[in-house]
Parts: structure tokens; C-alpha cells; sequence
């Protein structure tokens, strides 16, 4: 059965770095999304992309993020300077014709 | 603004028992409703999905309904096994970009 695959599983990275989460979404699905869940918390909605471009963003999803589909198979998430409360667990999604979301198994960010 | 709240927060039963989860959310206006499972540190798996239109949904030993005018939904899990234990998760799919809004959960442990 087709699976929504991340990498990596696990990121340890310092406060003000650049982080790059990979996804690859199911192959004939046309809607991806990126959504985080802090320990202990909901998960929340980050940014929806189809076509090609951002169809919404929440208000989490500030400058310091962005998502780009690079080729027609990955698709990712770019923190540019992390921070310590962007210490989370990161999911992707992708949907298909009948709008049920497919998660990915996700990372795991920890910024020291 | 969406808002959805799961009922109880915690749940502890004997293996064997039916049990009934509940999930309620504010705004009506929505397409659809996933069931999903959270494992302690995993991604999410989804379960069930009820379009809009639909009453209800089944696989094996769960049963998801909604009620789109009471802003209401339930999971009932059949003769419950100590390998139902995890968090179970409610999330209503609306607005254009057919994003997801999650509940809290409910966590669930079925004792042998």
C-alpha cells in the first residue's frame, strides 16, 4: 500500500540553524500539507500547497518557514532559523481523491 | 474559528469492553471527519473517514458516526484489546484547502 515517507526521523539541531524536513507524498496526490504537534499538545495546521504553491498558511507558518516541491516526488519544509519552540514533532500529509489525509510518520526536531 | 474537543481525556477499561469515544466540534460547516490513532511517539494512522454526507462509517470492531448538526461525533471500539491502547484522535476537514483541525484526543489504555 502506498505510504507518505519522511526524512529524517529524527533532527537535533543548535538555535539560528537552517533545518530542511524532506517528505514524499503519494505519488498521484495532488494536496500536500506540512502540520506540527508540540509534546503534549494538538496537532496544528502549518501550510497547505497545491499546484505548485502555498493555498494557506497559518499564523505559525511566519517568514521563518517555507515549503517547496523541488521535483515532481519531495516535498519539504524549510525552518531558516529555528528556534527552541520549534521543537516539535513535524508530520506531512498528502490527500487524495477523496479527501482522506495520509500522514507520514514524521520528524522529530529538537533545537538545543 | 473551528474548534474541536474530545471527551474524556482519558480513558482505562478491561480488555473485552465496548467503549465510546467522543469528539464535538463548533462549526457545522465542515466536508469530512477522520478517526485517527496515535501510538507514543508515532505518526498518526488514519482509521475512519465519514464524508459530510454519510452517518456513520465501519471497520471491523469500529463504528464512527456523525451528527453534522449537533456538531458531533463518536468512535465505538467492540470488545476492546489490550493493543487498542494509544491516543485516538478526532480532526474535521473544512475550508477551502480541505485542511484538518484536530482535537486534543483521548487516550486510551485497555487493561489484559
Amino acid at each position: 500500500e502506498p505510504e507518505v515517507t519522511q526524512t529524517p526521523s529524527h533532527q537535533v539541531t543548535q538555535m539560528g540553524q537552517e533545518v530542511i524536513l524532506r517528505c514524499v507524498p503519494i505519488s498521484n496526490h495532488l494536496y500536500f500539507y506540512w502540520y506540527r504537534q508540540i509534546l503534549g499538545q494538538k496537532v496544528e495546521f502549518l501550510v497547505s500547497f497545491y499546484n505548485n504553491e502555498i493555498s494557506e498558511k497559518s499564523e505559525i507558518f511566519d517568514d521563518q518557514f517555507s515549503v517547496e516541491r523541488p521535483d515532481g516526488s519531495n516535498f519539504t519544509l524549510k525552518i531558516r532559523s529555528t528556534k527552541l519552540e520549534d521543537s516539535a514533532m513535524y508530520f506531512c500529509a498528502s490527500i487524495g481523491r477523496i479527501y482522506e489525509q495520509y500522514f507520514g510518520p514524521g520528524t522529530r526536531l529538537t533545537v538545543t | 474559528k473551528q474548534e474541536v474537543t474530545q471527551i474524556p481525556a482519558a480513558l482505562s477499561v478491561p480488555e473485552g469492553e465496548n467503549l465510546v469515544l467522543n469528539c464535538s466540534f463548533t462549526d457545522s460547516a465542515i466536508y469530512n471527519l477522520q478517526w485517527f490513532r496515535q501510538d507514543p511517539g508515532k505518526g498518526l494512522t488514519s482509521l475512519l473517514l465519514i464524508q459530510s454526507s454519510q452517518r456513520e462509517q465501519t471497520s471491523g470492531r469500529l463504528n464512527a458516526s456523525l451528527d453534522k448538526s449537533s456538531g458531533r461525533s463518536t468512535l465505538y471500539i467492540a470488545a476492546s484489546q489490550p493493543g487498542d491502547s494509544a491516543t485516538y484522535l478526532c480532526a474535521v476537514e473544512g475550508g477551502a484547502t480541505n485542511k484538518l483541525i484536530f482535537g486534543t484526543g483521548t487516550l486510551l489504555a485497555v487493561q489484559p
